[in-house]
């Protein structure tokens, strides 16, 4: 059984990093094959990719964010990673982390905010 | 960037009536291995997106039979036949092909 899990700090103050964790299992990030994507979404309106990292470590990320957008992962501990450097309101959003693989699951997605 | 373009922004539709929604795509998504890498998604209200059809035409697992994916390589179709109440959300489509990836704008569906 697949699943997903996302983790963040919920509330961040502009100009601040973002750290996001996705716990999952049922699958490994060492297994050929296998990859992790970000996909955020503001409150009511659509999906954004952001990124994604592979089983080799290959990592592709959306240019619209330039060079702010940072992918990991722990194979050992089932987790993939993003961080968003310097962010402001426009990175308030739901942010989810799907298997890749036609993100074919996703998490319950974890809600950030930013504000000053 | 490729762009998906999305019609109609929303449906209404009878329970048990039939519903298509289009998705365009600014360049073919037949890769050279002959796939054509578009995929079609379900967003219930307060839930995560779900994977309905994969590849343009394959159902994903779980999913009823009722929903149907066709196209082309840069038209695309997705047909629930029989809708039901369950199916109330927002449609979206994604391409696959090239980074970066890309989504459609989104379909909404309610019930009447």
């Amino acid at each position: 059984q697949v699943t997903l899990k996302e983790s963040g700090p919920g509330i961040l103050q502009p100009s601040q990093t973002l750290s996001l964790t996705c716990t999952f299992s049922g699958f490994s990030l060492s297994t050929y094959g296998m990859g992790v994507g970000w996909i955020r979404q503001p409150s009511g309106k659509g999906l954004e990719w952001l990124a994604n990292i592979w089983w080799d470590d290959d990592k592709y990320y959306n240019p619209s964010l330039k060079n702010r957008l940072t992918i990991s992962k722990d194979t050992s501990n089932n987790q993939a990673f993003l961080k968003i450097t310097n962010v402001d309101t426009a990175d308030t959003a739901t942010y989810y982390c799907a298997r890749i693989g036609g993100f074919d699951y996703w998490g319950q997605g974890v809600m950030v905010t930013v504000s000053s | 960037d490729i762009v998906l373009t999305q019609a109609p922004l929303s449906v209404s539709v009878t329970p048990g009536e039939s519903a298509s929604i289009s998705c365009r795509s600014s360049k073919s998504l037949l890769s050279s291995k002959g796939i054509t890498s578009l995929y079609w998604y379900l967003q219930k209200p307060g839930k995560s997106p779900q994977l309905l059809i994969y590849r343009m035409s394959n159902l994903a697992s779980g999913v009823p039979d009722r929903f149907s994916g066709s196209g082309s390589e840069t038209d695309f179709t997705l047909k629930i036949s029989k809708v039901e109440t369950e199916d109330v959300g927002v449609y979206y489509c994604a391409q696959f092909l090239e980074y970066p990836l890309t989504f459609g704008s989104g379909t909404k569906l309610e019930i009447k």
